[in-house]
């Protein structure tokens, strides 16, 4: 069975400081990945998606950018993070028809 | 207007009741309906998928879709205080699709 891994579970940073989150998916190959953030009470906003190695689509212009070295690993980065970039980021992967989230890393920006 | 609207709750309802969840959309060419389960803190689980109309069941679980008044629902029979959370709707258009919308979810609290 596919299964799908983020870390770390919680961070807490500085403004200014980089970001690096990654996202690992086992028992599948060649899937679409997918990178979101979940502000406290608002919904799922996409941020990046990949449908292969080295292929990132960016939806939502900003101070992240995403890569995808591996076939199964998805990297969302950051060089400088804002106070605005807290909150809940959620790796998936999808299938043709559906998509599968990971266990999300909270990101809290001092 | 957004493409998907979702009354964010929350819903009180006490323990074995019936709860019926619901989505409304406006983009005609959704073909596929998620429902998903998200407990505080974690990542959303998938719960339910449907393509097209019509009505799928899953133990005490019932997806329905009506296409023509563009509407989903979700049905959760002999609710439990387990399922407590917050229920995401998601759907797509034609199959291969890189990009889902979501619902911006309805918190559920079934009281013991």
């Amino acid at each position: 069975s596919q299964t799908i891994h983020q870390w770390p579970a919680t961070l807490v940073q500085p403004v200014g400081s980089p970001l690096s989150l990654e996202c690992t998916v086992e028992g599948t190959s060649n899937p679409n990945l997918y990178w979101y953030r979940q502000a406290a009470g608002r919904g799922l906003q996409l941020l990046f998606y990949s449908v292969g190695i080295g292929q990132i689509s960016s939806e939502v212009p900003q101070n992240l950018s995403a890569s995808r070295p591996q076939d199964r690993q998805f990297i969302l980065s950051s060089k400088k993070l804002l106070l605005s970039d807290s909150g809940f980021y959620l790796c998936a992967w999808g299938t043709s028809d559906t998509q599968y989230f990971g266990p999300g890393t909270r990101l809290t920006v001092l | 207007q957004k493409e998907v609207e979702q009354d964010p709750g929350p819903l009180s309802v006490p323990e074995g009741a019936i709860v019926s969840l619901n989505c409304t959309y406006s983009n005609s060419a959704f073909q596929y309906f998620m429902w998903y389960r998200q407990y505080s803190r974690k990542g959303p689980e998938l719960l339910m998928y449907t393509y097209s109309s019509g009505n799928k069941e899953d133990g005490r679980f019932t997806a329905q879709v009506d296409k023509s008044s563009k509407y989903i629902s979700l049905f959760i029979r002999d609710s439990q205080p387990s399922d407590s959370a917050t229920y995401l709707c998601a759907m797509s258009g034609t199959s291969g699709t890189y990009k889902y919308i979501f619902g911006t979810g309805t918190r559920l609290k079934v009281l013991a």
